[in-house]
């Protein structure tokens, strides 16, 4: 049971503009920065979106970053078939000296 | 360019050890915070651990507290993980992972990962 809840898949066609939600609570979303994780099939995962809504260099514009309050959420628009990936949310957890917390994760299906 | 490179996975019996490590290079190691996250088959990611820059501070999952204990030797830029009394479900990539300094405590460059196996 992860700490942080996504749904565990979703879909779109290509061109579609598709969203992932991500809920915590006050000591992790509600205080601290949402990072979230792409992880193409058998490859590590890549940093896509840090401090809520913030891109790497590298990462395209497509990709965007939103939260409130204890939920937040990542969209992609102008879905193509190489976004087909798994997609983590994380934050930083005040609780107990300070951990990091991950959303089990949701499988982004292309159709 | 930046890299970290894991090894010493492998297949290990319950309650063994295993002591993984993870080379950095391509940036100055001994600015950053440093982590270990897993991913057991076919399952989410997992924090494990992180330790800073000085190794001042550390931290572990509950999963692993008393069991693991992470470490760094900044003159060798390498991040190790030893792992006791190993459980089968440690069984996991695991991955090194370094936390940015600017971007909201996020895991800027990831490792390839060395799967650590834990059967009789």
């Amino acid at each position: 049971q992860s700490v942080l809840t996504q749904p565990p898949s979703a879909s779109g066609t290509p061109g579609q503009r598709v969203t992932i939600s991500c809920s915590g609570s006050s000591s992790n979303i509600g205080s601290n920065t949402v990072n979230w994780y792409q992880q193409l099939p058998g490859t590590a995962p890549k940093l896509l979106i840090y401090s809520n809504n913030q891109r790497p260099s590298g990462v395209p514009d497509r990709f965007s970053g939103s939260k409130s309050g204890t939920s937040a959420s990542l969209a992609i628009s102008g879905l193509q078939s190489e976004d087909e990936a798994d997609y983590y949310c994380a934050a930083w957890d005040d609780s107990l000296n300070g951990f990091w917390v991950f959303g089990g994760g949701t499988k982004l299906t292309v159709l | 360019q930046v890299q970290l490179v894991e090894s010493g996975g492998g297949l290990v019996k319950p309650g063994g050890s295993l002591r993984l490590s993870c080379a950095a290079s391509g940036f100055t190691f001994s600015d950053y915070y440093m982590s270990w996250i897993r991913q057991a088959p076919g399952k989410g990611l997992e924090w494990v651990s992180y330790i800073s820059s000085s190794s001042s501070y550390t931290n572990y999952a509950d999963s692993v507290k008393g069991r693991f204990t992470i470490s760094r030797d900044n003159a060798k830029n390498s991040l190790y993980l030893q792992m006791n009394s190993l459980r089968a479900e440690d069984t996991a990539v695991y991955y090194c992972a370094r936390v940015s300094l600017t971007g909201g405590l996020g895991f800027d460059y990831w490792g390839q990962g060395t799967l650590v196996t834990v059967s009789s």
